[in-house]
Protein backbone atom coordinates (compact mmCIF):
# COMPACT_ATOMS: atom_id res chain seq x y z
CA UNK A 1 0.00 0.00 0.00
CA UNK A 2 1.43 3.15 -1.34
CA UNK A 3 1.88 5.63 1.97
CA UNK A 4 0.72 9.09 -0.11
CA UNK A 5 -1.96 9.10 -2.59
CA UNK A 6 -2.46 11.41 -5.36
CA UNK A 7 -4.65 11.31 -7.95
CA UNK A 8 -2.53 11.22 -11.31
CA UNK A 9 -4.98 13.31 -13.01
CA UNK A 10 -4.35 14.72 -15.64
CA UNK A 11 -6.46 17.71 -14.12
CA UNK A 12 -7.20 20.05 -16.41
CA UNK A 13 -9.45 23.61 -15.56
CA UNK A 14 -9.46 26.74 -17.15
CA UNK A 15 -7.32 29.80 -16.80
CA UNK A 16 -9.17 31.88 -14.13
CA UNK A 17 -10.91 28.78 -12.51
CA UNK A 18 -9.52 27.11 -9.10
CA UNK A 19 -7.28 23.91 -9.11
CA UNK A 20 -7.38 21.70 -6.67
CA UNK A 21 -4.99 19.06 -5.85
CA UNK A 22 -5.71 16.55 -3.21
CA UNK A 23 -3.41 13.72 -0.86
CA UNK A 24 -3.95 11.56 1.48
CA UNK A 25 -1.37 9.47 3.52
CA UNK A 26 -1.27 6.44 6.00
CA UNK A 27 1.20 7.64 8.89
CA UNK A 28 -0.87 9.29 11.68
CA UNK A 29 2.08 10.22 12.88
CA UNK A 30 3.07 12.58 10.15
CA UNK A 31 4.16 16.09 11.24
CA UNK A 32 5.67 17.64 8.12
CA UNK A 33 3.29 18.61 4.69
CA UNK A 34 4.81 20.07 1.40
CA UNK A 35 3.74 20.83 -1.77
CA UNK A 36 6.56 20.39 -4.63
CA UNK A 37 5.55 21.71 -8.61
CA UNK A 38 7.60 20.15 -11.01
CA UNK A 39 8.09 21.26 -14.81
CA UNK A 40 8.44 19.07 -17.61
CA UNK A 41 12.09 18.14 -17.79
CA UNK A 42 13.10 20.29 -14.40
CA UNK A 43 13.49 19.21 -11.25
CA UNK A 44 10.49 19.91 -8.10
CA UNK A 45 10.91 23.71 -6.70
CA UNK A 46 8.76 23.53 -3.58
CA UNK A 47 5.97 25.80 -3.44
CA UNK A 48 3.98 25.54 -0.05
CA UNK A 49 5.11 23.31 3.12
CA UNK A 50 2.42 22.96 5.78
CA UNK A 51 2.93 21.87 9.89
CA UNK A 52 -0.25 22.48 11.48
CA UNK A 53 -4.34 21.95 10.65
CA UNK A 54 -5.75 24.43 8.92
CA UNK A 55 -4.91 26.58 6.37
CA UNK A 56 -1.75 28.56 4.84
CA UNK A 57 -1.96 30.81 2.75
CA UNK A 58 0.96 32.45 0.18
CA UNK A 59 -0.26 34.60 -2.66
CA UNK A 60 -2.71 32.62 -5.27
CA UNK A 61 -1.43 29.46 -3.55
CA UNK A 62 -3.86 27.65 -0.14
CA UNK A 63 -2.46 24.67 1.67
CA UNK A 64 -4.90 22.75 3.57
CA UNK A 65 -3.97 20.29 6.27
CA UNK A 66 -6.68 17.67 7.86
CA UNK A 67 -4.43 15.39 10.68
CA UNK A 68 -7.53 13.91 11.84
CA UNK A 69 -8.62 13.03 8.00
CA UNK A 70 -5.09 12.60 6.72
CA UNK A 71 -5.49 14.61 4.15
CA UNK A 72 -3.50 17.78 2.91
CA UNK A 73 -4.81 19.76 -0.29
CA UNK A 74 -3.27 22.64 -2.48
CA UNK A 75 -5.56 24.86 -3.81
CA UNK A 76 -4.54 27.45 -7.05
CA UNK A 77 -6.80 30.49 -7.16
CA UNK A 78 -6.78 32.31 -10.78
CA UNK A 79 -4.87 29.78 -12.14
CA UNK A 80 -2.63 30.36 -15.05
CA UNK A 81 -1.16 28.44 -17.87
CA UNK A 82 2.21 28.70 -16.35
CA UNK A 83 0.70 26.77 -13.62
CA UNK A 84 0.83 23.69 -15.89
CA UNK A 85 2.95 21.11 -14.14
CA UNK A 86 2.89 18.11 -12.31
CA UNK A 87 2.73 18.72 -8.55
CA UNK A 88 3.85 16.32 -5.58
CA UNK A 89 2.88 16.09 -2.11
CA UNK A 90 5.92 15.09 0.07
CA UNK A 91 5.20 13.66 3.56
CA UNK A 92 7.36 13.87 6.41
CA UNK A 93 6.50 10.77 8.45
CA UNK A 94 7.54 10.52 12.47
CA UNK A 95 10.77 10.19 13.43
CA UNK A 96 11.83 9.55 9.74
CA UNK A 97 14.82 11.89 8.04
CA UNK A 98 13.14 11.33 4.56
CA UNK A 99 10.37 12.51 2.26
CA UNK A 100 7.58 9.92 1.09
CA UNK A 101 6.59 11.16 -2.57
CA UNK A 102 3.07 10.71 -3.96
CA UNK A 103 3.33 9.96 -7.79
CA UNK A 104 2.39 13.44 -8.61
CA UNK A 105 -1.01 14.89 -10.38
CA UNK A 106 -0.55 16.46 -13.29
CA UNK A 107 -2.50 20.09 -14.09
CA UNK A 108 -3.13 21.77 -16.98
CA UNK A 109 -4.78 25.40 -17.54
CA UNK A 110 -6.23 25.80 -20.36
CA UNK A 111 -6.00 29.63 -21.94
CA UNK B 1 19.34 30.84 -1.64
CA UNK B 2 19.91 26.91 -1.25
CA UNK B 3 22.29 25.73 -3.93
CA UNK B 4 22.15 22.06 -4.93
CA UNK B 5 24.52 21.41 -7.73
CA UNK B 6 24.48 18.27 -9.89
CA UNK B 7 27.66 17.99 -11.81
CA UNK B 8 26.43 16.80 -15.28
CA UNK B 9 22.61 17.36 -16.99
CA UNK B 10 23.18 14.69 -19.22
CA UNK B 11 25.43 11.39 -19.45
CA UNK B 12 25.29 9.17 -21.79
CA UNK B 13 27.37 5.75 -20.73
CA UNK B 14 27.61 1.98 -22.25
CA UNK B 15 26.33 -0.80 -20.15
CA UNK B 16 29.14 -2.04 -17.83
CA UNK B 17 30.76 1.39 -17.09
CA UNK B 18 31.53 2.89 -13.37
CA UNK B 19 29.66 6.12 -13.28
CA UNK B 20 29.82 8.59 -10.77
CA UNK B 21 27.19 11.25 -10.11
CA UNK B 22 28.36 14.63 -7.85
CA UNK B 23 26.03 16.71 -6.11
CA UNK B 24 27.37 19.52 -3.92
CA UNK B 25 25.43 21.79 -1.94
CA UNK B 26 26.27 25.23 -0.40
CA UNK B 27 24.59 25.21 2.89
CA UNK B 28 26.13 23.52 5.14
CA UNK B 29 23.04 20.69 5.32
CA UNK B 30 23.11 17.86 7.38
CA UNK B 31 21.06 15.49 5.40
CA UNK B 32 21.06 14.62 1.38
CA UNK B 33 19.79 12.03 -0.86
CA UNK B 34 19.60 10.59 -4.18
CA UNK B 35 16.67 9.73 -6.01
CA UNK B 36 15.67 8.18 -9.62
CA UNK B 37 12.62 9.51 -11.32
CA UNK B 38 10.47 7.38 -14.02
CA UNK B 39 7.52 8.02 -15.81
CA UNK B 40 5.24 6.60 -14.02
CA UNK B 41 6.53 5.17 -11.20
CA UNK B 42 7.61 8.93 -9.43
CA UNK B 43 10.27 9.52 -7.43
CA UNK B 44 11.62 6.75 -5.46
CA UNK B 45 14.80 7.42 -3.02
CA UNK B 46 17.98 5.41 -3.04
CA UNK B 47 20.12 6.78 -0.91
CA UNK B 48 20.58 9.07 1.94
CA UNK B 49 23.12 9.97 4.31
CA UNK B 50 22.32 11.94 7.43
CA UNK B 51 26.11 13.09 8.35
CA UNK B 52 29.78 12.55 6.76
CA UNK B 53 30.32 9.22 5.90
CA UNK B 54 26.85 7.84 7.38
CA UNK B 55 24.73 6.39 4.49
CA UNK B 56 21.08 4.98 4.34
CA UNK B 57 19.83 2.52 1.93
CA UNK B 58 16.55 4.10 0.64
CA UNK B 59 13.84 2.31 -1.92
CA UNK B 60 15.78 1.13 -4.13
CA UNK B 61 19.25 0.87 -3.52
CA UNK B 62 20.29 -2.29 -5.27
CA UNK B 63 23.16 -1.68 -8.03
CA UNK B 64 23.99 1.63 -6.61
CA UNK B 65 26.36 2.76 -3.96
CA UNK B 66 27.23 5.68 -2.53
CA UNK B 67 29.93 8.31 -0.71
CA UNK B 68 30.12 11.41 1.36
CA UNK B 69 33.61 11.66 2.47
CA UNK B 70 32.68 15.99 2.85
CA UNK B 71 29.32 17.55 4.82
CA UNK B 72 28.86 19.16 0.97
CA UNK B 73 29.37 16.24 -1.70
CA UNK B 74 27.04 13.17 -1.93
CA UNK B 75 28.39 10.80 -4.88
CA UNK B 76 26.26 8.31 -6.50
CA UNK B 77 27.75 5.49 -8.35
CA UNK B 78 26.87 3.22 -10.54
CA UNK B 79 28.83 0.21 -10.40
CA UNK B 80 28.52 -1.23 -13.17
CA UNK B 81 26.22 0.65 -15.30
CA UNK B 82 22.58 -1.57 -16.84
CA UNK B 83 20.49 -0.16 -18.97
CA UNK B 84 17.65 -0.01 -16.89
CA UNK B 85 19.59 2.60 -14.87
CA UNK B 86 18.55 5.10 -17.29
CA UNK B 87 16.97 7.43 -15.77
CA UNK B 88 16.55 11.19 -13.97
CA UNK B 89 18.61 11.47 -11.35
CA UNK B 90 17.54 14.07 -8.74
CA UNK B 91 19.95 15.10 -5.65
CA UNK B 92 18.57 17.12 -2.61
CA UNK B 93 19.48 18.76 0.74
CA UNK B 94 17.89 19.39 4.05
CA UNK B 95 18.45 20.89 7.09
CA UNK B 96 17.30 18.91 10.02
CA UNK B 97 14.18 17.14 8.81
CA UNK B 98 13.01 19.75 6.86
CA UNK B 99 12.56 21.33 3.44
CA UNK B 100 14.25 19.49 1.06
CA UNK B 101 15.72 21.47 -1.52
CA UNK B 102 16.46 19.51 -5.40
CA UNK B 103 19.42 19.94 -7.96
CA UNK B 104 18.67 20.21 -11.73
CA UNK B 105 18.80 16.82 -12.42
CA UNK B 106 21.25 14.58 -14.22
CA UNK B 107 19.42 12.71 -17.52
CA UNK B 108 21.56 9.37 -17.57
CA UNK B 109 21.18 7.26 -21.03
CA UNK B 110 22.93 3.74 -20.46
CA UNK B 111 23.48 2.11 -23.80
Amino acid sequence: QKEVEQNSGPLSVPEGAIASLNCTYSDRGSQSFFWYRQYSGKSPELIMSIYSNGDKEDGRFTAQLNKASQYVSLLIRDSQPSDSATYLCAVLSGSARQLTFGSGTQLTVLP
Amino acid sequence: DVKVTQSSRYLVKRTGEKVFLECVQDMDHENMFWYRQDPGLGLRLIYFSYDVKMKEKGDIPEGYSVSREKKERFSLILESASTNQTSMYLCASSLNRNIQYFGAGTRLSVL
